[in-house]
């Protein structure tokens, strides 16, 4: 079956422009992650869905960020008045219950650029 | 603190050699799951192997194994026989019970698999 698919691949955007990011998760999984990943580290968390309610939401940096997965499937992440340091690789994954031992898949990831 | 620790930024290995990358961790949940994942230059994150906390016995998943060391907090991947397509950055990560579904990532290591 398909993995998880991200749209779009890069996206370059003006600073305080909006920018919406694309999410398809593997059919049938219920949980799906957002991370952000700069250059030369880690991913780091954003916010997690079960269904669709975020289960957690700690990771989001700023009221600047916000997430919404309206059926539980597809996911989107927003980003309002975006800033120069918001560009990073914006990573999702998914996986079929989200507990502790639940593998998460991570599709190809959204390249965003601010300049 | 840092909860996942990868010591060597790079490492380099001979093809068809094995070859050891770290990784510690830092938690006081029982309860827990260790990941690793390869991120070849195309960025995608690949799944390895996962051992969870209680389990008894080394994960192992092909050429890949993990060497968990429960007292010593640490996780480290081996990867024996290695190829050229290894040559990737891998990143160890963990999930705790009591902190629902994010993943913690470490800093990375970039393997290089010479001819």
């Amino acid at each position: 079956g398909a993995g998880v698919s991200q749209t779009p691949s890069n996206k370059v955007t003006e600073k305080g422009k909006y920018v919406e990011l694309r999410c398809d998760p593997i059919s049938g999984h219920t949980a799906l992650y957002w991370y952000r990943q700069s250059l030369g580290q880690g991913p780091e968390f954003l916010i997690y869905f079960q269904g669709t309610g975020a289960a957690d939401d700690s990771g989001l940096p700023n009221d600047r960020f916000f997430a919404v997965r309206p059926e539980g499937s597809v996911s989107t992440l927003k980003i309002q008045r975006t800033e120069r340091g918001d560009s990073a690789v914006y990573l999702c994954a998914s996986s079929s219950e989200g507990g502790a031992a639940d593998t998460q898949y991570f599709g190809p990831g959204t390249r965003l650029t601010v300049l | 603190a840092q909860k996942i620790t990868q010591t060597q930024p790079g490492m380099f290995v001979q093809e068809k050699e094995a070859v050891t990358l770290d990784c510690t961790y830092d938690t006081s949940d029982p309860s827990y799951g260790l990941f690793w994942y390869k991120q070849p230059s195309s960025g995608e994150m690949i799944f390895l192997i996962y051992q969870g906390s209680y389990d008894q016995q080394n994960a192992t998943e092909g050429r890949y194994s993990l060497n968990f060391q429960k007292a010593r907090k640490s996780a480290n991947l081996v990867i024996s026989a290695s190829q050229l397509g290894d040559s990737a950055m891998y990143f160890c990560a963990m999930r705790e019970r009591n902190q629902g579904g994010k993943l913690i990532f470490g800093q990375g290591t970039e393997l290089s698999v010479k001819p």
